[in-house]
């Protein structure tokens, strides 16, 4: 099936560290991916995304890009905040539906 | 503003009756789903519709209803039948053509005493 998988969580670091966290997805056709961040009690926002192979999608800081070789759209940023704490989700578009991975919990201290 | 807004932000229901959450876009977006998220697990979908007056069952309908009577409005029923109700549940709208990228409104959870 047309499948997510992303790197468990939960994630902790200091501030400043570096982020990564890991997503593949099954290579059925040629999905868009996207990254979502979803804070405490809200809905889902669009972080970031990327629509064909070798796109590199960024926003405040965070980066992924489409490697199509590796069926990869790991999500990077160089020196996180307290602020980037968040549940952040990996997901791939599937006939005008999306498929998501299970998210990743980030917590960023002080 | 553009946007999408679900009411009520928290609701509280009896076991055995039914609720409606509601859904309203102002994005003129074709499409409009509705997922369910689990403490600790992503997103599950319940339901989804491309056009006014149709909509297709998503991963784990049982239990729920919905309807589509215009673009804008797509509210979801929880039914006496779902066996565990409890949950956070999102709604979500999105364009048919290119890169179907879906904007999500806050949520609304959902416990059944």
């Amino acid at each position: 099936g047309n499948s997510v998988t992303q790197m468990e969580g939960p994630v902790t670091l200091s501030e400043e560290a570096f982020l990564t966290i890991n997503c593949t997805y099954t290579a059925t056709g040629y999905p868009s991916l996207f990254w979502y961040v979803q804070y405490p009690g809200e809905g889902l926002q669009l972080l970031l995304k990327a629509t064909k192979a070798d796109d590199k999608g960024s926003n405040k800081g965070f980066e992924a890009t489409y490697r199509k070789e590796t069926t990869s759209f790991h999500l990077e940023k160089g020196s996180v905040q307290v602020s980037d704490s968040a549940v952040y989700f990996c997901a791939r578009s599937n006939d005008y539906k999306l498929s998501f991975g299970a998210g990743t919990t980030v917590t960023v201290r002080a | 503003d553009g946007g999408i807004t679900q009411s009520p932000k928290y609701l509280f229901r009896k076991e055995g009756q039914n609720v409606t959450l509601s859904c309203e876009q102002n994005l003129n977006h074709d499409a409009m789903y509705w997922y369910r998220q689990d403490p600790g697990q992503g997103l599950r979908l319940i339901y989804y519709s491309q056009i006014v007056n149709d909509f297709q069952k998503g991963d784990i309908a049982e239990g729920y209803s919905v309807s589509r009577e215009k673009k804008e409005s797509f509210p979801l029923t929880v039914t006496s039948a779902q066996k565990n109700p409890t949950a956070f549940y999102l709604c979500a709208s999105g364009r048919l053509e290119g890169i179907n990228e879906q904007f999500f409104g806050p949520g609304t959870r959902l416990t059944v005493l």
